[in-house]
């Protein structure tokens, strides 16, 4: 079936580590999104890519970087700058807004990252 | 700036009951999209509608429907007799039509009790 695929679903960082949280889509899509969830405060966008090998900064995106060698993968590294990286992590895809229509976006299972 | 609100924190109904979640949005663009998300407690954030600001036709799918007014730039939802299985958090986004992602409210938890 379809669908985007984040993994490990739970992960636990010690102060100072990089993490790296993965994300791979089979359904073609050219966008892909990386959010932050914190209890109460919805959603907030930290990276963004539109198309391979390009992708830009969102809301929050100090302390985290991405890359985007693949259609398919969008992988975020929480780096040790991150000073409060423990949240929820969901990556999501769509397609590119053509034509003036904003496309749904399709959201993975997500990542709890907890440091400890 | 677009921005989203979503004043109800939580919400909780018993069964049966039906419940209205409000949305409130804030843009200066004349074409923008709202969209609904579900979030069960798994976590992945489920797709449920997308309007786009032309549109404000009212928006029924069973026991769910949309009431979309741009005069109060409101998109409400509401859920008809509810169900112990409608229990999640719900959230409320809006988006431009670049291809830029969505701005989501706080999200209105619901609690829906037998």
């Amino acid at each position: 079936d379809g669908g985007i695929t984040q993994s490990p679903k739970y992960l636990f960082r010690k102060e100072g580590q990089n993490v790296t949280l993965s994300c791979e889509q089979n359904l073609n899509h050219d966008a892909m999104y990386w959010y932050r969830q914190d209890p109460g405060q919805g959603l907030r966008l930290i990276y963004y890519s539109q198309i391979v090998n390009d992708f830009q900064k969102g809301d929050i995106a100090e302390g985290y970087s991405v890359s985007r060698e693949k259609k398919e993968s969008f992988p975020l590294t929480v780096t040790s700058a991150q000073k409060n990286p423990t949240a929820f992590y969901l990556c999501a895809s769509s397609l590119t807004g053509t034509g003036g229509v904003q496309a749904e976006a399709f959201f993975g299972q997500g990542t709890r990252l907890t440091v400890v | 700036a677009q921005k989203v609100t979503q004043a109800q924190t939580e919400i909780s109904v018993v069964e049966k009951e039906d419940v209205t979640l409000d949305c409130v949005y804030e843009t200066r663009d004349t074409t923008y999209y709202l969209f609904w998300y579900k979030q069960p407690p798994s976590g992945e954030l489920v797709f449920l509608i997308r309007r786009n600001s032309f549109d404000e036709q009212n928006e029924i799918s069973g026991r769910y429907s949309w009431n979309f007014q741009k005069s109060t730039s409101s998109f409400n939802f509401t859920i008809t007799a509810s169900q112990v299985v409608d229990s999640a958090v719900y959230f409320c986004a809006l988006s431009e039509p670049s291809g830029y992602a969505l701005n989501f409210g706080k999200g209105t938890s619901l609690l829906v009790t037998p």
